[in-house]
Order: C-alpha cells, then sequence, then structure tokens
C-alpha cells in the first residue's frame, strides 16, 4: 500500500494563478483533510471530508475550496494564489472519525507552494 | 473548542539522556491526545495515543507519554535520547464538531534536538 500521496511535491506560482493539489489514499479510508503547516502555527486544519460527496470548512477555510468526487481523492484548489498562502499543505486520512472513534490520521508527504 | 499547548519551542538534550516534550490540553469531556513526529522533509507518523485506561501509554521507537489529568497534562518521554529522535513533535487532541464527526487539533510543535 502506498498510503497517502500527494501531487506536486514542489509548487511556484505567481500572484493570482491558480492550481489544484492532489491528494489519493489507497486505504479506503472514509475521512479526509487539508492542513497548512506554517513556521510557529503548528498545523492548521483548512477543509475536510466525512465521505465522497462531502466537505466542511476547518479553521482556515478562506481562499481554498476542496472536491471529494471519489472515494480516494481529496482535491486541495487555489482560484487566486496570494503570497500570504505559501506554505507546506498536508492531506490527511482515516477511517475513525465516526461517533467514538479516536480519529488517528495518517498524512501524506507534504506539497511546498511558495507564491511570488 | 479543545486545544493543546506545547509551552516549549526547541528541547535540547545529549544523547543517552531522558528526555520530556511536554503538552498541556484544555478539553469539555474526556480528551482524546495524541503525539506525531516530523522529520525534515517529511509528513507527521503516529507515534502514540490516549483514549481511556491506564495513563502511561506506550508507543513507537521508545516513546512513552504521561497522562496526568489532575495537571491536564499528556507530556512525551523516552528514557534514553538517540541522535536520530532530532525532529520536531506535536501534541494533539481530538475535537467533535456538531455533526458528530471529529478532527484534530494540533499543538504548535516542539523541536528536539539531541545532541551526539
Amino acid at each position: 500500500n502506498a498510503g497517502v500521496t500527494q501531487t506536486p511535491k514542489f509548487r511556484v506560482l505567481k500572484t493570482g494563478q491558480s492550481m489544484t493539489l492532489l491528494c489519493a489514499q489507497d486505504m479506503n479510508h472514509e475521512y479526509m483533510y487539508w492542513y497548512r503547516q506554517d513556521p510557529g502555527m503548528g498545523l492548521r486544519l483548512i477543509h475536510y471530508s466525512v465521505g465522497e460527496g462531502t466537505t466542511a470548512k476547518g479553521e482556515v477555510p478562506d481562499g481554498y475550496n476542496v472536491s471529494r468526487l471519489k472515494k480516494q481523492n481529496f482535491l486541495l484548489g487555489l482560484e487566486s494564489a496570494a503570497p500570504s498562502q505559501t506554505s507546506v499543505y498536508f492531506c490527511a486520512s482515516t477511517d475513525r472519525a465516526g461517533s467514538g472513534g479516536s480519529n488517528e490520521q495518517f498524512f501524506g508527504p507534504g506539497t511546498r507552494l511558495t507564491v511570488l | 473548542a479543545q486545544s493543546v499547548a506545547q509551552p516549549e519551542d526547541q528541547v535540547n538534550v545529549a544523547e543517552g539522556n531522558p528526555l520530556t516534550v511536554k503538552c498541556t490540553y484544555s478539553v469539555s469531556g474526556n480528551p482524546y491526545l495524541f503525539w506525531y513526529v516530523q522529520y525534515p522533509n517529511r509528513g507527521l507518523q503516529f507515534l502514540l495515543k490516549y483514549i481511556t485506561g491506564d495513563n502511561l501509554v506506550k508507543g513507537s521507537y521508545g516513546f512513552e507519554a504521561e497522562f496526568n489529568k489532575s495537571q491536564t497534562s499528556f507530556h512525551l518521554k523516552k528514557p534514553s535520547a538517540l541522535v536520530s529522535d532530532s525532529a520536531l513533535y506535536f501534541c494533539a487532541v481530538r475535537d467533535i464538531g456538531a455533526s458528530g464527526y471529529s478532527t484534530l487539533t494540533f499543538g504548535k510543535g516542539t523541536m528536539l534536538l539531541v545532541s551526539p
């Protein structure tokens, strides 16, 4: 099993450009998450999904959109990139986020995005 | 909302000495607590979790954590540090939203540096 994979690994954008980050998991997990990691701020939740066709906002959703058309994929979109979105983006998944579940999450390797 | 705090940005320890990385939490109800480790340019890896039961939880790579309800703490420990333990460590707590599904809230992280 590959676990959680992310594409691309690195990307440089100019302000105003758009892009989509792809997260894929092969563990048949129901729940998927997008985080951003910034120095001194830990990981902050952007959006998440509790199943195919569902999405929900996290702590810092502004400027991002997501889609979960297939259970194994979770896409993060930036419609008009800004320098404040320079960050490392992590995707995670779990099968234990339902009632009583522990929510132990499995993480991808990350995407390093720079917006100039 | 649930939260965790990691009061130390960095912990320095000599190889062979015991190490402690601190975490305190603020929750309503019973806490589900986690420790994750991040090696350079990698995603987060699960180390251990506390849900219920024994206050001393054992995890991967020889790490353990002590849950202390009266002090609302969940400190990560290892009896003898290795240089290879040098990494960024995150404490996290499960948070349940109005929908009944859960997310994780992370601390800001503590950099552990183990010197030879």
